[in-house]
This record gives C-alpha cells, sequence and structure tokens, in this order.
C-alpha cells in the first residue's frame, strides 16, 4: 500500500522565521511528488518535483525531491502570516495504465504568528 | 486518524450515461464534504461543498445541474455525473475536514468513452 507520511503535523512560528516541511514516502512505481497550499477551500499547487536533487522555487518557497532517500523538504524564508496554511504533500505513483493515482498526507499545519 | 473511503475507486462508462461515486467517512461524521476535480498534471480543483441536510455549494463554473450532490447522512455523500462525456474524463477525489486537517479519500478515476 503506498503511504505517505508529512511531519510536524503542525508547527508554529514567527513572522521572518525559516520553515522546513518534510514529507516521506513509500509508493510502487513513483512518478512525482507534489506540494500544495490549502487555507480555506481548495489546496492550491505549489511544485511539482520528478526528479532528484533539483530544486524547485517559487518566491520565497522552494522544494527538493531525493529519491534515494524517498523524501521531500519544502522550505518557506521570512515566513509571512499569509503563509498560515495547510501544507500538504502529494505523491502519485503506479503504472501509467493505471491513472494518475495521487497518495495525499494528512499534511502540515503552518501557524505564522506576527 | 478519520478515514474516508470513495466508492468505486474506478470507473468506465459509455457517453451519455451517467456515474454515481460515493464519499463516506467511516469513523466520524462529516457535515461537510468537498469534492475536487484533477486532470492530469494539475493541481486539484475545488467542485462544491457537499452540505449535510442542505444544497451543495458550487465553485464558479462547475454546473450544478450536471454534478449533482447529494448529502444525506452524517456519513455519506454522492456525486452523480449526468450525462457524462469524455470531457468528464478525470480524478474524482473527495475530502473531509472534521479535526481542522483535510482528509482525503483515495479517489476515483474516471473514463468516459
Amino acid at each position: 500500500e503506498d503511504k505517505v507520511v508529512q511531519s510536524p503535523l503542525s508547527l508554529v512560528v514567527h513572522e521572518g522565521d525559516t520553515v522546513t516541511l518534510n514529507c516521506s514516502y513509500e509508493v510502487t512505481n513513483f512518478r512525482s511528488l507534489l506540494w500544495y497550499k490549502q487555507e480555506k477551500k481548495a489546496p492550491t499547487f505549489l511544485f511539482m518535483l520528478t526528479s532528484s536533487g533539483i530544486e524547485k522555487k517559487s518566491g520565497r518557497l522552494s522544494s527538493i525531491l531525493d529519491k534515494k532517500e524517498l523524501f521531500s523538504i519544502l522550505n518557506i524564508t521570512a515566513t509571512q502570516t499569509g503563509d498560515s496554511a495547510i501544507y500538504l504533500c502529494a505523491v502519485e505513483a503506479g503504472e501509467k495504465s493505471s491513472g494518475d493515482k495521487l497518495t495525499f498526507g494528512t499534511g502540515t499545519r503552518l501557524a505564522v504568528r506576527p | 486518524g478519520a478515514v474516508v473511503s470513495q466508492h468505486p475507486s474506478w470507473v468506465i462508462c459509455k457517453s451519455g450515461t451517467s456515474v454515481k461515486i460515493e464519499c463516506r467517512s467511516l469513523d466520524f461524521q462529516a457535515t461537510t464534504m468537498f469534492w475536487y476535480r484533477q486532470f492530469p498534471k494539475q493541481s486539484l480543483m475545488l467542485m462544491a461543498t457537499s452540505n449535510e441536510g442542505s444544497k451543495a455549494t458550487y465553485e464558479q463554473g462547475v454546473e450544478k445541474d450536471k454534478f449533482l450532490i447529494n448529502h444525506a447522512s452524517l456519513t455519506l455523500s454522492t456525486l452523480t455525473v449526468t450525462s457524462a462525456h469524455p470531457e468528464d474524463s478525470s480524478f474524482y477525489i473527495c475530502s473531509a475536514n472534521p479535526f481542522e486537517t483535510q482528509y482525503f479519500g483515495p479517489g476515483t478515476r474516471l473514463l468516459v468513452l
């Protein structure tokens, strides 16, 4: 059974801090790992990672994948209160013929205090 | 932790038929469930919020007459894709948020031929 584990489950920091969120996975036929940010409603897409060691960056957010150790991290630098959200990690795995099945972690709830 | 199940996990149907997808909360009660759709290599897109005992709230651009949602009990929400067409082929995921954490179902892959 495919498994995605995120840590920590929740995190409280102050504005300006840097945070690192973790996602480890055990899946069969890994294809990609995705990070989402979820606030009130629909999760919004952040990154898709398919190759090891290549950092993806968007503003203050960056992410990298280690396919050997089966994990990914999401970094947020100079955090702002607007970064408060649940961050979801999901892994796409399985044979291509079986479709794009996603296995999600339960998320990391980040709270950024002023 | 909370468990959300979906049934079926995949379905293939002919164009013009209707397909019902069930979303169940197995160990908690959910007054609200969310239905998402995801096309390949794209993000989850919220379709609607399912509310127990009342009408669902649909996101802009989602046809309520085409995607019928029923949330008749505290543990079951159903999404019916009426008169399905090939462009409705997608991955449909439901979720619930019982303890301020989003719990997703495993998803239903729909292929309309």
